[in-house]
C-alpha cells in the first residue's frame, strides 16, 4: 500500500547479531502494529503503539524491541537474532479499531 | 481476551463453484470481525468488516460474510470463484474497546480450473 513501507524487504543475518526493521507511514494514523507471519500460526502481534512513545506488548514480545519516536515511523528490533526469529514480518497502521488495518508489504527475514 | 478458530487449513474448489470459509470466534465481551485476503508474497487487504447493524455484511471482490451471534461464527461465502481468488484468508476479530486484532490461522483457498 502506497501509504506505509517496510524495509527492508529481505534480510539474512546471523544468529547473535542485532537487527532493526523500519515501517514507515504517510498516513498520519495514530496505531501502528508489529506483527509475524510463520506457516500454522497465521499473524502474532508482537509489539504495537498507540501513539509516539506510547507502545505495549503482544503476544510474541520476547526478544524483540520498539520504538516510535515520531508519529510516521515504528522499528521493531532485534537486540540478539535467533534461528527461531526467522519470519516474515509485517507492519499494519490504523486510524483506529473499526477502521480495520493497513499492511506493509512485509519484511522476510532469515536468520543463519 | 478474544482467539479465533478458522475451521478449514486449506480449502481446494472449482472455478465458478460456491465456496465457504468458517470461522468460529470466542469472546465474553462483544467483538468486532473481520476478514482480510493475503495474495502471494503480498501484505493483507481488508475484504470486509462487522461493526455493528445487518449481520449480512458484502465485501470487495463479490465476497460476503455472515455474523451470527449464537453460534459466534463469521463465515465468509462467494456464490462463484474465480481463479484469481487463490489466495489465503484470515479472519481477525477484536473487542470494542481494543486496540489490536487477534487473527486466526489462515485458510488457503485454491481454485482449480
Amino acid at each position: 500500500d502506497a501509504g506505509i513501507t517496510q524495509s527492508p524487504r529481505h534480510k539474512v543475518t546471523e544468529t547473535g547479531t542485532p537487527v532493526t526493521l523500519r515501517c514507515h507511514q504517510t498516513e498520519n494514523h495514530r496505531y501502528m502494529y508489529w506483527y509475524r507471519q510463520d506457516p500454522g500460526h497465521g499473524l502474532r502481534l508482537i509489539h504495537y503503539s498507540y501513539g509516539v512513545k506510547d507502545t505495549d506488548k503482544g503476544e510474541v514480545s520476547d526478544g524483540y524491541s520498539v520504538s516510535r519516536s515520531k508519529t510516521e515511523d515504528f522499528l521493531l528490533t532485534l537486540e540478539s537474532a535467533t534461528s527461531s526469529q526467522t519470519s516474515v514480518y509485517f507492519c499494519a497502521i490504523s486510524e483506529g479499531q473499526n477502521y480495520g488495518y493497513t499492511f506493509g508489504s512485509g519484511t522476510r527475514l532469515t536468520v543463519v | 481476551a478474544q482467539s479465533v478458530t478458522q475451521l478449514d487449513s486449506q480449502v481446494p474448489v472449482f472455478e465458478e463453484a460456491p465456496v465457504e470459509l468458517r470461522c468460529n470466534y470466542s469472546s465474553s465481551v462483544s467483538v468486532y470481525l473481520f476478514w482480510y485476503v493475503q495474495y502471494p508474497n503480498q501484505g493483507l487487504q481488508l475484504l470486509l468488516k462487522y461493526l455493528s447493524g445487518s449481520t449480512l455484511v458484502k465485501g470487495i471482490n463479490g465476497f460476503e460474510a455472515e455474523f451470527n451471534k449464537s453460534q459466534t461464527s463469521f463465515h465468509l461465502r462467494k456464490p462463484s470463484v474465480h481463479i484469481s481468488d487463490t489466495a489465503e484468508y484470515f479472519c481477525a476479530v477484536s473487542d470494542l474497546q481494543g486496540s489490536r486484532l487477534t487473527f486466526g490461522e489462515g485458510t488457503q483457498l485454491t481454485v482449480n480450473p
